[in-house]
């Protein structure tokens, strides 16, 4: 089982709609999550944190439900540049430190 | 921009080349990062290295050596390569290397090994 599991997409929506991304992790003992945003060819970089109460941002809604080992990611009212790669990471601390495990990534497109 | 910066961005080698990449970071973070990201895989982290010593070393063959002379730099040397190394290779720090520390990432080095 793969430790951070996405459904690649990709997922065609028209502007305007709401779309949602699951992810689930394997390892009990991580300790924080966080969503990342990937455009082709670039850098990932942070679109937000996940907190055990749900944390919102925009149009940007993140859940965690640690019972079940999911993280959810919620966009509503798309835009065109929301089109991109997101990526479910999960954060394990052990005795190395700060250890990120990455999905594999969601593909967005957003259509005119 | 992320205050990390990598070189080259771009590097065609072939096996018996040796190369280096190398990472900046401008943050007065402490920790960085070297991680992998082949065609349709996850990004898999290499090494980590906290206030200039490495902490961990993620099996990565012996034919990448990171090294780290202070806190703002990091390389990863590069000799034999094989073709199956061609991948984007990103470099990143963090404040610390505790969990709720975010690592930004460089513009990656887009490697391809001839």
């Amino acid at each position: 089982r793969k430790e951070v599991e996405q459904d690649p997409g990709p997922f065609n929506v028209p502007e305007g709609a709401t779309v949602a991304f699951n992810c689930t992790y394997s390892n009990s003992a991580s300790q924080s999550f966080f969503w990342y945003r990937q455009d082709c060819r670039k850098e990932p970089k942070l679109l937000m944190s996940v907190y055990s109460s749900g944390n919102e941002d925009g149009r940007f809604t993140a859940q965690l439900n640690r019972a079940s080992q999911y993280i959810s990611l919620l966009i509503r009212d798309s835009k065109l540049s929301d089109s991109a790669t997101y990526l479910c990471v999960v954060n394990t601390f052990n005795n190395a430190g700060n250890m990120l495990t990455f999905g594999g990534g969601t593909r967005l497109m957003v259509k005119p | 921009e992320t205050g990390v910066t990598q070189t080259p961005r771009h590097l065609v080698m072939g096996m018996t080349n040796k190369k280096s990449l190398k990472c900046e970071q401008h943050l007065g973070h402490n920790a960085m990062y070297w991680y992998k990201q082949s065609a349709k895989k996850p990004l898999e982290l290499m090494f980590v290295y906290s206030l200039e010593e490495r902490v961990e070393n993620n099996s990565v063959p012996s034919r990448f050596s990171p090294e780290c002379p202070n806190s703002s730099h990091l390389f990863l040397h590069l000799h034999t390569l094989q073709p199956e190394d061609s991948a984007l290779y990103l470099c990143a720090s963090s404040q610390g290397t505790g969990t709720s520390y975010e690592q930004y990432f460089g513009p990656g080095t887009r490697l391809t090994v001839t």
